[in-house]
């Protein structure tokens, strides 16, 4: 299995209140990405960074920001959490985005906001 | 990027081919066919992609028709684990993974 963690794994928070997932990787990917999973909707891409300071948004980046410092280390920031970001977020990391080239995700991390 | 058919849910039993079917009647020349799955509560998992040719690896076959409109993945001998939604995604050269609802296949005894 590629080497991608994120943290927290579970996450309770109250509205308002800011959150940042943390997402790791130890495969040197230049590719890092954030998606969250709604029932009935699949994954969405939230935003992607291709590489250190390099960041883009997906179809759903309303709400929340990145930042990615160090190749291995992409964070995903709530700045003010609300009910509609309940939700499981994967990361994911490929070597480019080109055909061909496939994403490997980490386990998820399953955020409620009260 | 194309947009995917694929039906809701399938059943297989156990030790059977498990065949499933998509279609990407609009695909372009240059996109691939990618699919991953999901386990329960589990990340995504890549299984396989193809351009043009039949693809196999140690997890399924890809079998693409000659006008790449729709494309089949093979799970020759399926098991109880390999219960689980299938995604089917075709993917140029951007940087989106665009999920559909996928297939809920059920391996049975």
């Amino acid at each position: 299995d590629a080497g991608i963690t994120q943290s927290p794994r579970h996450k309770v928070t109250e509205t308002g209140t800011p959150v940042t997932l943390r997402c790791h990787q130890t495969e040197n990917h230049r590719y890092m990405y954030w998606y969250r999973q709604d029932p009935g909707h699949g994954l969405r891409l939230i935003h992607y960074s291709y590489g250190v300071k390099d960041t883009d948004k997906g179809e759903v980046s309303d709400g929340y920001s990145v930042s990615r410092s160090k190749t291995e280390d992409f964070l995903l920031t709530l700045e003010s959490a609300t009910s509609s970001q309940t939700s499981v977020y994967f990361c994911a990391i490929s070597e480019s985005p080109g055909g061909g080239n496939e994403q490997f995700f980490g386990p998820g991390t399953r955020l409620t906001v009260l | 990027d194309a947009k995917t058919t694929q039906p809701t849910s399938m059943d297989c039993a156990e030790g059977r081919a498990a065949n499933l079917p998509c279609n990407h009647s609009t695909i372009s020349g240059n996109e691939y066919v990618y699919w991953y799955r999901q386990i329960h509560s589990q990340g995504p998992q890549y299984i396989i992609h193809g351009l043009k040719n039949n693809e196999t690896n140690e997890m399924a076959s890809l079998i693409i028709t000659e006008d790449r409109k729709s494309s089949t993945l093979i799970l020759p001998h399926a098991t109880l684990r390999d219960t689980a939604v299938y995604y089917c995604i075709t993917k140029y050269n951007t940087d989106k993974l665009i999920f559909g609802t996928g297939t809920r296949l059920q391996v049975f005894p």
